[in-house]
């Protein structure tokens, strides 16, 4: 199937580097973070997610830090991986509203 | 295996013509999504269903339609109405609508619609 990522931002990380994938969230009033990562041609995976009353979360090889004050989430990759070559989507979330996504990034990993 | 299935993967329209998209999971989640995502789009929500014989209208509900007559079962019609359906169409569900760590939404593996 034709790629949904064309026309995205682009990480490019060698294997074994650490990435780091940014997204700015647009609602002061979010409370509720989470990442998908998607491979072409597939739904998005549920990555990892923080509540606002957390900075930072970790989780196995990837790492979340959000910064309410800046309204900025980050994801961190330790020793990327082919396999972790996608498309990274953020989502915010207010209680009892529909999540809304991010444009996505596109992370391509050099072997 | 617990999940959600989409079907079909691939489906082909005909300009004035209607289709139906099938989403159904045994996660017994009350909540369930539709989402539409274009090239270099993120994803957009459609519909979505907090409970059973409940459904909502998201951000880019015209040209489409919903039921929501059994838990498991959240078909999408996409109508004649919709001007540029083509699109990849992703389902998801939550166990309930109020999202917090542990209970998020789950993804099915999309249907590509395009329109011939």
């Amino acid at each position: 199937g034709e790629s949904v990522g064309l026309h995205l931002p682009t990480l490019s990380v060698q294997e074994g580097d650490n990435s780091i994938i940014n997204c700015a969230y647009s609602n002061s009033a979010s409370d509720y973070f989470i990442w998908y990562k998607q491979e072409s041609g597939k739904g998005p995976q549920f990555i990892i997610d923080i509540r606002s009353n957390m900075d930072k979360r970790q989780g196995q090889r990837v790492t979340v830090l959000l910064n309410k004050t800046v309204k900025h989430l980050s994801l961190q990759i330790a020793a990327t991986q082919p396999g972790d070559s996608a498309v990274y989507f953020c989502a915010e979330n207010m209680r009892n509203t529909p999540l809304v996504f991010g444009k996505g990034t596109r992370l391509s990993v050099i072997a | 295996d617990g999940g959600i299935t989409q079907s079909p993967k691939y489906l082909f329209r005909k300009e004035g013509q209607n289709v139906t998209l099938s989403c159904e999971q045994n996660l017994n989640h009350d909540a369930m999504y539709w989402y539409r995502q274009d090239p270099g789009q993120g994803l957009r929500l459609i519909y979505y269903s907090q409970i059973v014989n409940d459904f909502q209208k998201g951000d880019i509900a015209e040209g489409y339609s919903v039921s929501r007559e059994k838990k498991e079962s959240f078909p999408l019609t996409v109508t004649s109405a919709q001007k540029n359906p083509t699109a990849f169409y992703l389902c998801a569900s939550s166990r309930d609508y109020g999202l917090i760590s542990g209970n998020t939404i789950y993804f099915g593996e999309g249907s590509w619609l395009t329109v011939v």
